[in-house]
């Protein structure tokens, strides 16, 4: 059974178009995230959302919204796609412990390319 | 702020070699270290991890420990196989919500 999910797995798209990556967990976690990997492998966490509350919110730009429906959902559109978005975007999920101790669990990625 | 420091990469090794990947941090407050590896297509999984000083943490054969001193958390493991080819992660988090901060990640190839 698939833990962490996320569709599509391939997007391509054209730059100023709208588009939705889904993500879902069947672990019982209470807290999702987003992050973003670029073509050098850099990750870098985007938002998070602990029971549907919004918890992590990065300098990230107001053209992503993320949005969970409920704890086992955390979605993310994206307006006006630029090139720079073009990336691997990966949703996790974990339950959070005493600093953050406990493991994520991440999902097998949505690769964003945008023409 | 919180940063994590990794060693460049690509490290390419025989099998059977002697794996070191150098990672320091810098944190405030008390981190929680770990080490995720990202198998070709696919996503990150924890590797090991440590919460506290001079804790070590082990998994497949991989280990690290948790140095205060010197701020560091290397991964090593004594003979590798062509199956641990992969883009190793370290990171660390500071906050109850575990905002992981990764380092840059490096490449091991391991050829036969």
């Amino acid at each position: 059974d698939t833990a962490v999910s996320q569709t599509p797995k391939y997007l391509v798209t054209q730059m100023g178009n709208d588009k939705s990556i889904k993500c879902e967990q069947n672990l019982g976690h209470d807290t999702m995230y987003w992050y973003k990997q670029d073509s050098k492998k850099f990750l870098k966490i985007m938002f998070s959302y602990n029971n549907k509350e919004l918890i992590i919110n990065e300098t990230v730009p107001n053209r992503f919204s993320p949005k969970s429906p409920d704890k086992a959902h955390l979605n993310l559109h994206i307006n006006s796609l630029e090139l720079g978005d073009s990336a691997v975007y990966f949703c996790a999920s974990s339950r959070p412990g005493l600093a953050g101790a406990n493991e994520q669990f991440f999902g097998p990625g949505t690769r964003l390319t945008v023409l | 702020g919180n940063s994590v420091t990794q060693m460049e990469g690509p490290v390419t090794l025989s099998e059977e070699a002697f794996l070191t990947i150098n990672c320091t941090y810098t944190a405030t407050g008390y981190p929680s270290l770990f080490w995720y590896v990202q198998y070709p297509g696919e996503g990150l999984q924890l590797l090991l991890k440590a919460t506290k000083a001079d804790d070590k943490g082990s998994n497949k054969g991989f280990e690290a420990t948790y140095r205060k001193e010197t701020t560091s958390f290397h991964l090593e493991k004594g003979s590798v196989q062509v199956s641990d080819s992969a883009v190793y992660f370290c990171a660390l988090s500071v906050d109850s919500w575990g905002k992981l901060q990764f380092g840059a990640g490096t490449q091991v190839v391991v050829t036969p």
